[in-house]
């Protein structure tokens, strides 16, 4: 099985800081997806990447997917406190399994 | 992408007996679905992966006959916990493929007393 390190499990930021979220493996994955997940609810899908090397922006936030498709990072520009919440990465697998990341806590105060 | 729906939202039961939890995928036909148990402040763990119409595949250290899966359409997979315990207590969420990505119900949230 596939490992996915997710760095740092926890974030607490001033409104209008700068963030980002490390998500590593030795493996490589045929995808990589973000999450983010607010407490009783699922996760939300925010972004996927597929090609080594890719760089997707949602609004403020930047999602880079490794050269070698081992790694990806998530860069929140000018944190809200709506921003606030559960972020998580996952690798895709054979059988259309994920490998998630431990997830990433972030609280952005105002 | 996929819209999923879990039901019941939460549910509160008593020890020794069994809950069932159902998944719809309600725009999308689903021959996969996955169901996934999350701690407070944790990531999801898989729990199975549901195949319609076959036998559900369980991760290591599940036990099949505790967490019964059951995919009779390519809209509904159920998951029915069985004589739970207070340590069955958690968030189960189940979610759909489609392609690459996964769309996620909105949990439900199990306690047993």
């Amino acid at each position: 099985t596939q490992l996915l390190e997710q760095s740092p499990q926890f974030l607490s930021i001033q409104e209008g800081e700068n963030l980002t979220v490390y998500c590593n493996s030795s493996s490589v994955f045929s995808s990589l997806q973000w999450y983010r997940q607010e407490p009783g609810e699922g996760p939300v899908l925010l972004v996927t990447v597929v090609t080594g090397g890719e760089v997707k922006k949602l609004k403020r936030l930047t999602f880079q997917f490794g050269d070698a498709r081992k790694d990806s990072s998530l860069h929140i520009t000018a944190a809200q406190p709506g921003d606030t919440g559960l972020y998580l990465c996952a690798g895709g697998e054979y059988g259309n399994k994920l490998v998630f990341g431990a997830g990433t806590i972030l609280r952005v105060k105002s | 992408g996929a819209v999923v729906s879990q039901h019941p939202s939460r549910v509160i039961c008593k020890s020794g007996t069994s809950v069932k939890i159902e998944c719809r995928s309600l725009d999308f036909q689903a021959t996969t679905m996955f169901w996934y148990r999350q701690f407070p402040k944790k990531s999801l763990m898989l729990m199975a992966t549901s195949n319609e119409g076959s036998k559900a595949t369980y991760e290591q250290g599940v036990e099949k006959d505790k967490f019964l899966i059951n995919h009779a359409s390519l809209t509904l997979s159920t998951l029915t916990v069985t004589s739970a315990h207070p340590e069955d207590s958690s968030f189960y969420i189940c979610s759909v493929t489609s392609g690459h990505e996964q769309y996620f119900g909105p949990g439900t949230r199990l306690t047993v007393t």
